[in-house]
């Protein structure tokens, strides 16, 4: 009875390679989001996505792209892997009009 | 535009003894202030959060914070501390969808 899931929950992979991470959310929520989260604990928002619109903050690299098969569903690929998008990135879901968000349990991705 | 300050990066505090984690914003509107807690290796978990109601908020595990408009806070408080509360702490601020999150407090709890 999940809430909001994220797979895989750890991902290592060489740089220069492309990888997904999926998420899912069984809440019937309607906007979806990516956030990153550096070494330093910092949280920091990467795309919001409901049915209607992609926000996009304009630090993120355009290596990144959300794609979102579903309502329930919102994954992030990323092109050509840096050592710097090491990372534990989460996935977050809300009510559309509500300000909680419920969150994924993070996944760890390293970039060797 | 919204922001959130989380004035200790690290706090420690023993076992049994009171917790104050501080947090101010800054907001336009009349924000959703909220704690989450991480602990180590885990995901981010809700531990309150106020929304425009009481301005004394009770969340898990014993925390409660208060918001206050005149102080622009919304500090975090346990009166005993656990050694299980030792953990990274952040204070976010939303606004209409928008979340943005403190840099985080790590909170050690010393035996």
């Amino acid at each position: 009875d999940t809430a909001v899931s994220q797979t895989p929950k750890y991902l290592v992979t060489q740089m220069g390679n492309d990888k997904s991470i999926k998420c899912e959310q069984n809440l019937g929520h309607d906007t979806m989001y990516w956030y990153k989260q550096d070494s330093k604990k910092f949280l920091k928002i990467m795309f919001s996505y409901n049915n209607k619109e992609l926000i996009i903050n304009e630090t993120v690299p355009n290596r990144f792209s959300p794609k979102s098969p579903d309502k329930a569903h919102l994954n992030l690929h990323i092109n050509s892997l840096e050592l710097g998008d090491s990372a534990v990135y989460f996935c977050a879901s809300s009510r559309r009009g509500e300000s909680e968000q419920f969150f994924g349990p993070g996944t760890r991705l390293t970039v060797l | 535009a919204q922001s959130v300050t989380q004035l200790d990066s690290h706090v420690s505090v023993s076992e049994g003894t009171p917790v104050l984690l501080r947090c101010n914003y800054s907001s336009s509107y009349s924000p959703s202030l909220f704690w989450y807690v991480q602990h180590p290796n885990k995901g981010l978990q809700l531990l309150l959060k106020y929304t425009s109601a009481a301005t004394l908020v009770k969340g898990i595990n014993g925390f409660e914070a208060e918001f206050k408009k005149s102080e622009t806070s919304f500090h975090l408080t346990k009166p005993s501390a656990h050694m299980s509360d030792a953990a990274e702490y952040f204070c976010v601020v939303s606004d209409d969808n928008d979340m943005r999150f403190g840099a985080g407090t790590r909170l050690t709890v010393k035996p």
